[in-house]
């Protein structure tokens, strides 16, 4: 099995912008898509990035993704934070048999 | 609109098997390209992916549990049932079905969620 690597937490202030990194430890990250999750406490995950850089209907604009074949990872970006953006974030991909969570990022807005 | 909604036991004791059901509405299991998965998360802790079943009846496991684990699926009530042998208390966790509409083969984007069922495993 492969593993997605995240930062445990990233925090930053209101109006900024913050990437959130997913780091495949093999195959090529572009080989499968790769999907973000957002998680707010008590409640299940909702999508906000498909298939690497698409946003479901409702997600904002401030939500994008992209992929990095030289590190072999997918970010999350997030631009203009608001507080409600605060949650738990998860990137998931797969392979031909598996499919793997990362290990979720804790993003604080202050 | 897509609902999914999981069911079972909320205390099991060590040992025991451990059955959970997902009902869901507003789609089919016999469309091409949607499955069905089950999805763990203990308390405090990342998501894990246990199982998937797909339209066709085919069948995918976590690696780490895949002895442990046996998924199906009723279309008649549109329910996927979910079992897992020899619970222990590390296995306490919220259990979330999700659906999944397949980008080509292999894996795609878990779309809808259940609400998720908290299963603690003490004695």
């Amino acid at each position: 099995n492969f593993m997605l690597t995240q930062p445990h937490s990233v925090s930053e202030s209101p109006g900024k912008t913050v990437t959130i990194s997913c780091t495949r430890s093999s195959a090529s990250i572009a080989s499968f898509y790769v999907q973000w999750y957002q998680q707010r406490p008590g409640s299940s995950p909702t999508t906000v990035i498909y298939e690497g850089n698409q946003r479901p209907s409702g997600v904002p604009d401030r939500f994008s993704g992209s992929i990095d074949s030289s590190s072999n990872s997918a970010s999350l970006i997030i631009s203009g934070l608001k507080t409600e953006d605060e949650a738990d974030y998860y990137c998931q991909s797969y392979d031909s048999t598996n499919q793997v969570f990362g290990g979720g990022t804790k993003l604080t807005v202050l | 609109q897509v609902t999914l909604r999981e069911s079972g036991p909320a205390l099991v004791r060590p040992t025991q098997t451990l059955t959970l059901t997902c009902t869901f509405s507003g789609f089919s299991l016999t469309t091409s390209g949607v499955c069905v998965n089950w999805i763990r998360q203990p308390p405090g802790k990342a998501l894990e992916w246990l199982a998937r079943i797909d339209w066709d009846d085919d069948k995918y496991y976590s690696t780490s549990l895949k002895t442990r684990l046996t998924i199906s699926r009723d279309t008649s009530k549109n329910q996927v049932v979910l079992t897992m042998t020899n619970m222990d208390p590390v296995d306490t966790a919220t259990y979330y079905c999700a659906r999944m509409l397949l980008s080509g083969s292999y894996g795609g984007n878990f779309d809808y969620w259940g609400q998720g069922t908290l299963v603690t495993v003490s004695s």
